[in-house]
């Protein structure tokens, strides 16, 4: 498997444009998350998905940002419209069914996004 | 929520030396510590992990302790190589999926 996939790599965009971030999970894993990695706040959790639903997103940090999971293949992370405080690395990762104990968390490369 | 505090934030060792990182974490119902490595330029990458049922784990030349009285981990790594530089982030979570992660800790491994 090619582990997680997210696109774009890099993102540059301007203040009050709309940014979408993808993502795509290991084939099999029911899990999914959304984090944001910054110096000040370091690695955030802004939601998760289980079975395609959001089972918490109390880490979103305001309205403007917004995420889906219309499939077990495919999320977005859309933030509109975008600020420069927006500017971070934001991650997808996913996990396999849980049993037995098992947790791993497989990040992906990131997105890093810069709004300017 | 979920507090955890992660200590040195940055740590230089001679190759072949010991590295010991510690955590503290607030809630007293996490169960699950996981330690994860992020190499520049990459995701974050599970190295060893470890449950409140059980006091320490080891895998080669990583090891993991816990005490939950204290409510404090620790990471150590023997023999560190080169290889080992890295930042390293510790965690923690009541319900095995909403990880609470610490600042990290920049681990540079001199030659």
């Amino acid at each position: 498997d090619a582990g997680v996939i997210q696109s774009p790599r890099h993102e540059v965009t301007e203040m009050g444009q709309e940014v979408t971030l993808r993502c795509k999970p290991i084939s099999g894993h029911d899990y999914l998350f959304w984090y944001r990695q910054t110096m000040m706040r370091g690695l955030e959790l802004l939601i998760y998905f289980n079975n395609n639903v959001p089972i918490d997103d109390s880490g979103m940090p305001e309205d403007r940002f917004s995420a889906k999971m219309p499939n077990a293949s495919f999320s977005t992370l859309k933030i509109q419209p975008s600020e420069p405080r927006d500017s971070a690395v934001y991650f997808c990762a996913s996990s396999p069914p849980r049993g037995g104990g098992y947790n791993e968390q497989f990040f992906g490369p990131g997105t890093r996004l810069t709004v300017l | 929520g979920e507090n955890v505090e992660q200590h040195p934030s940055t740590l230089s060792v001679q190759e072949g030396d010991s590295a010991v990182i510690k955590c503290t974490y607030s809630d007293s119902a996490s169960n699950y510590f996981p330690w994860y490595k992020q190499e520049l330029g990459k995701g974050p990458q599970l190295i060893i992990d470890i449950r409140s049922n059980v006091g320490e784990k080891k895998d080669q030349r990583i090891a993991v302790t816990l005490n939950k009285t204290a409510k404090h981990f620790s990471l150590h790594i023997t023999e560190t190589q080169p290889e080992d530089s890295a930042v390293y982030f510790c965690a923690a979570t009541p319900n095995d999926y909403k990880l609470s992660f610490g600042a990290g800790t920049t681990v540079t491994v001199r030659a």
